[in-house]
């Protein structure tokens, strides 16, 4: 069964500085990866994905992330944050689940804080 | 456009009660999801659907059921609340299956005591 794990449960960063969240994962196949957002009692938003093709994706927001295969990670980027970056994180992976039932599976999630 | 709706924002129940998370959208998608979301948990698929008429579990079912009469709606009961199901639910959709972008509704915060 496939699995994602992020590291960081929280991160902080002050305002302007550079951004790295962290995701790896498990699975057998070409995995499908999602990065999504989930702002304070939003549900989710979907920040960019990745399928096949060229390893660095843009998203929207002004994040990209690095599909590694030979690190099993999609490491998520953004060169300068803004206040409005604080948010929760999830990085997925979209693939057949146990029981052969269509869906993602999450990481647990990275708190982004930014500081003034 | 309102995308996916969902139905109440809030809810409080007792133990043994029943209730039915109402969700909604306006897309014409064919796939629709309920996950759970625990604290430090990220999200768990309690069960999905194909298209009308279909359904499947997921990874977390137990406790839960689902039905599937029109595109739009894809509601969620719970029978016997229990204290374990204190979570928030979110619902979703999307055009195709997994590989496709997931659109979500903003939330039910379940509080079962």
């Amino acid at each position: 069964a496939q699995s994602v794990t992020q590291p960081d449960i929280h991160i902080t960063v002050s305002e302007g500085a550079s951004l790295e969240l962290r995701c790896n994962y498990s699975y057998g196949a070409t995995p499908y990866l999602f990065w999504y957002v989930q702002s304070p009692g939003q549900g989710l938003q979907l920040l960019l994905k990745y399928f096949s093709g060229d390893t660095l994706v843009q998203g929207i927001k002004g994040f990209e992330a690095e599909f590694k295969r030979s690190q099993s990670s999609f490491n998520l980027r953004k060169p300068s944050v803004h206040w409005s970056d604080a948010a929760e994180y999830f990085c997925a992976v979209g693939a057949r689940t146990g029981g052969g039932a269509d869906g993602l599976t999450f990481g647990k999630g990275t708190h982004l804080i930014i500081q003034p | 456009n309102a995308g996916v709706t969902q139905t109440p924002k809030f809810r409080i129940l007792k133990i043994g009660q029943s209730m039915t998370l109402q969700c909604t959208q306006d897309m014409n998608h064919n796939y629709m999801y309920w996950y759970r979301q625990d604290p430090g948990m990220g999200l768990k698929l309690i069960y999905y659907s194909v298209g009308a008429g279909i359904t499947d579990k997921g990874e977390v079912p137990n406790g839960y059921n689902v039905s599937r009469s029109t595109t739009e709606d894809f509601p969620l009961r719970l029978e016997l609340a229990a204290p374990s199901q204190t979570s928030v639910y979110f619902c979703a959709s999307s055009e195709r299956d997994y590989t496709y972008e997931q659109y979500f509704g903003p939330g039910t915060r379940l509080t079962v005591t």
